[in-house]
Parts: C-alpha cells; structure tokens; sequence
C-alpha cells in the first residue's frame, strides 16, 4: 500500500521568506503527483501536477519538483506571504490505482 | 465553469437519521470519488465511480454506507443510520477530460457532517 508523508507537520515562517514543503511516498511506480491547498473550513485546490515523466512544474511563486526514483517531492514557495497560509496536501496516483493516496499535509503559518 | 458542486455544505443530524450528501461533478468528466476526511486518518477514498459505474467500494467502512451515480452529473452517498463516528468531512471530486492532465482531480467545497 502506497503511504505518502509529509514533512513538517506544521511551519511558521515571516513574511518574505523561501520555504520548502517536503512529500515522499514508498511505491515509486506512481502516474503523478498532486499538491494541494486547504483553507480551513474550505475544500482543496489544485496547485500544481506533475506527471511521472516530468522532473517538475511551476505556477507563480510555486514549484513543485519530482525525484519518482528516490519517492520524494518538493513544493518550494517563494517570498512567501500571510496569503499563502494554508495547510498544503501531497498526493499520489499509481499506476495500480485511481484513487489519490494523500499524505497528512503541512500547516503553514506566514507570519507579516 | 462551477466546478465539482456539493450540498448540503453543512450538515448536522442526530444519531440513527438518514444523511444524504449530494455531487454534482464537472461536465465532461468521466470519473467520479467519494473522499472523506477526518483528524485521524486523513483523506481517504470511499468509492470511485467510471461512466456512471460503481469501480471500486472498498472504501465504504460499512453497509450503512452506500452510494449511487444514476446519471452523469449526479451521484449521492447515504448514510443510513448515521452515527457520531460518522463525523467527518466528505468530499466529492472528478476527474477524465482528455487531455495530458487527464487524472487530475478536482474537489468539491465538502460537506461537514456532523452526527450528535
């Protein structure tokens, strides 16, 4: 079974900051890679996907990177804003599977 | 486009009533999940949905849970009887447009169930 963590739980940083979201999954045969975006209280918005044959993919302030062969991905968010806090979900799709494996997600608090 | 809509967003029942959360998903699209959320174990798949055909409900927890799709922008899951365990969040999501972003899900807003 597909087990997706996150790293950290949760992370304060100010405003203005570079930060890095981690993700790794244990069955590297996935078909892509999610990250999404909770508000509390909200639903989830799709941020950003990477398909397995892509190293990575940029919207914005965001990029989000793939290593399938190690199980790891990166969401790397750029001058970072009170805006932006959130709680910030990885999920796997497999190549068996349909069904989003998510990890338990990342709170970040951006602090003016 | 509206996106994946769902009703009621929140809803708060007694414990042994009937609970029916309902999806309307993204025209076009062809597959549709039930997901549910909680504290403890996060997101999880209930049951997937392919051109209006139940594929895979393993992740229905029990018999008091069961869903429909009658037609391609519709689908219900029922709860009969609920009970305070069944709190939780439910999320509707689709997926399918051709497309090299064919997977990629949307999600609905949820509904927050609350069962006393």
């Amino acid at each position: 079974k597909q087990e997706v963590t996150q790293i950290p739980a949760a992370l304060s940083v100010p405003e203005g900051e570079n930060l890095v979201l981690n993700c790794s999954f244990t069955d590297s045969a996935i078909y892509n890679l999610q990250w999404f975006r909770q508000d509390p209280g909200k639903g989830l918005t799709s941020l950003l996907l990477i398909q397995s044959s892509q190293r990575e993919q940029t919207s914005g302030r965001l990029n989000a990177s793939l290593d399938k062969s190690s199980g790891r991905s990166t969401l790397y968010i750029a001058a970072s804003q009170p805006g932006d806090s959130a709680t910030y979900l990885c999920a796997v799709l497999t190549n068996s599977g349909y069904a989003l494996n998510f990890g338990k997600g990342t709170s970040l608090l951006v602090t003016p | 486009d509206a996106g994946v809509i769902q009703s009621p967003r929140h809803e708060v029942t007694e414990m042994g009533q009937e609970v029916t959360l309902r999806c309307k998903p993204i025209s076009g699209h062809n597959s549709l999940f039930w997901y549910r959320q909680t504290m403890m174990r996060g997101l999880e798949l209930l049951i997937y949905f392919n051109n209006n055909v139940p594929i895979d409900d393993s992740g229905m927890p029990e018999d008091r849970f069961s869903a429909k799709m009658p037609n391609a922008s519709f689908s219900t899951l029922k709860i009969q009887p609920s009970e305070p365990r069944d709190s939780a969040v439910y999320f509707c999501a689709s997926s399918g447009l051709e497309g090299s972003s064919y997977n990629e899900q949307f999600f609905g807003p949820g509904t927050r169930l609350t069962v006393l």
